[in-house]
This record gives structure tokens, sequence and C-alpha cells, in this order.
């Protein structure tokens, strides 16, 4: 069965590091990804997704994510964090043949500090 | 274009009661879904409607029943709540291409 793991569910940075969320997935069937951010009080909006294209994969806001096969992984990557980036990033996966539903990973808050 | 919208946004009931959580989309897709999300749990399904005229279980079904209205509504029904079903409610879309898209979301608590 196909799941999904987010490291830490709290990550604190300062202004201007480098934000790295971790995701890592289990599937025996190529996935497509995703990559949503939640702002308090607000639904899921989309970040980024990978779809068996390039593995690089460039998204809103200055976010990137790489898909390693290797690795089973996706992990999410800011060079430099905004105090506007402080939200729930949550990571997902889909299989083909099953009506897109999602499964989701448990969430990772990311707090940015002066 | 409003894309996902959801009703209420808030709403209290008590232990026993029944309600029906209303979820409309514009964007022609054919896929919608009802999760719940809890802190520390991500985001659960509870059922999909694949197609129009068509609703499956999802991961938490329980004590939850839906209706695809139509293609535009997909309505999520709690006939008796219990204080398990205090959660945030979110209804979503997708089309073609796997991504969902996502309601603001019904905060719903049972006393």
């Amino acid at each position: 069965a196909q799941s999904v793991t987010q490291l830490g569910s709290h990550v604190s940075v300062s202004e201007g590091a480098l934000v790295l969320l971790r995701c890592n997935y289990s599937s025996s069937v190529p996935p497509y990804l995703f990559w949503y951010v939640q702002y308090p009080n607000q639904g899921l909006q989309l970040l980024l997704k990978y779809t068996s294209a390039a593995t690089l994969v460039k998204g809103i806001n200055g976010f990137e994510a790489e898909f390693k096969k290797s690795e089973t992984s996706f992990h999410l990557t800011k060079p430099s964090a905004h105090m506007s980036d402080a939200a729930e990033y949550f990571c997902a996966v889909s299989f083909t043949g099953t009506a897109s539903k999602l499964t989701f990973g448990t969430g990772t808050r990311l707090q940015v500090t002066l | 274009n409003a894309g996902v919208t959801q009703t209420p946004k808030f709403q209290v009931l008590k232990t026993g009661q029944s309600m029906t959580l209303q979820c409309a989309q514009d964007m022609n897709h054919n896929s919608m879904y009802w999760y719940r999300q809890d802190p520390g749990m991500g985001l659960r399904l509870i059922y999909y409607s694949a197609s129009e005229g068509t609703t499956d279980k999802g991961e938490v079904p329980n004590g939850y029943n839906v209706s695809r209205l139509n293609k535009r509504e997909f309505s999520l029904r709690l006939e008796s709540a219990a204080p398990s079903q205090t959660s945030v409610y979110f209804c979503a879309s997708s089309g073609l291409v796997y991504e969902q898209y996502f309601g603001p979301g019904t905060r719903l608590t049972v006393t």
C-alpha cells in the first residue's frame, strides 16, 4: 500500500536561511507527488507537483522539489526563508487509476524567526 | 470563478444531531472528495466521487454519508453526530491531471 512520511512535525528556520522539508513515499508503481501549503484557517493550496516529467520541479513562492526515485524522496526546498512562508506544508502522493485519490503526510509546520 | 465553495464555515452540534455539509465547484471537474483534518493526522479521505453518479468510501467513512447531487455538488451528511467527529472538513475537486483544488473548510464542533 502506498504511504507518505514527513520527517519532522515542526521545523524552525531563521529568516533568510534554507528551508528543507522532507518527504518520503512508498510505492510499487510510479507516483504523482504534490506539495500543498496551508496558511492558518485556510484551505490547502498547491505549491508544486511532479507528474513524471522533469525531476526538479519549481513551484510558487520560490519553492522547488526534487524527485529522487532511488531514495523514494520528494523533499521541498527554498533557498531563503521569508516570514510569510510560515505555514503548514503537506506532501501527498497519488497513483494512476485511483481516481486521483491523494494520500497525505501528517504535515510539517514551518516557523520562521527573525 | 469561485473554485470550490463550502457551507457553512462554522457549525456547533450537540451529540446526536444531524447536519449536511455542502460543497460546490465551478471548474467542471469530474472527481470530488471529502476529507477531515485533525491535529497531527494530516488529511484523511472520508468519501470520494470519481464521476457524477458514483461514490466510494475512503479511509474513514464510518458515521458519514455522501450524495453527488450533480457534477457541481457533493454533500456530506452526519446522521447522528458524535464528539469524535469534531474536526475541520475540506471538500476538494480534481479534473484530469490529478491535482486537487480545495475549499476553505468547515470547522465543526460536536459537544
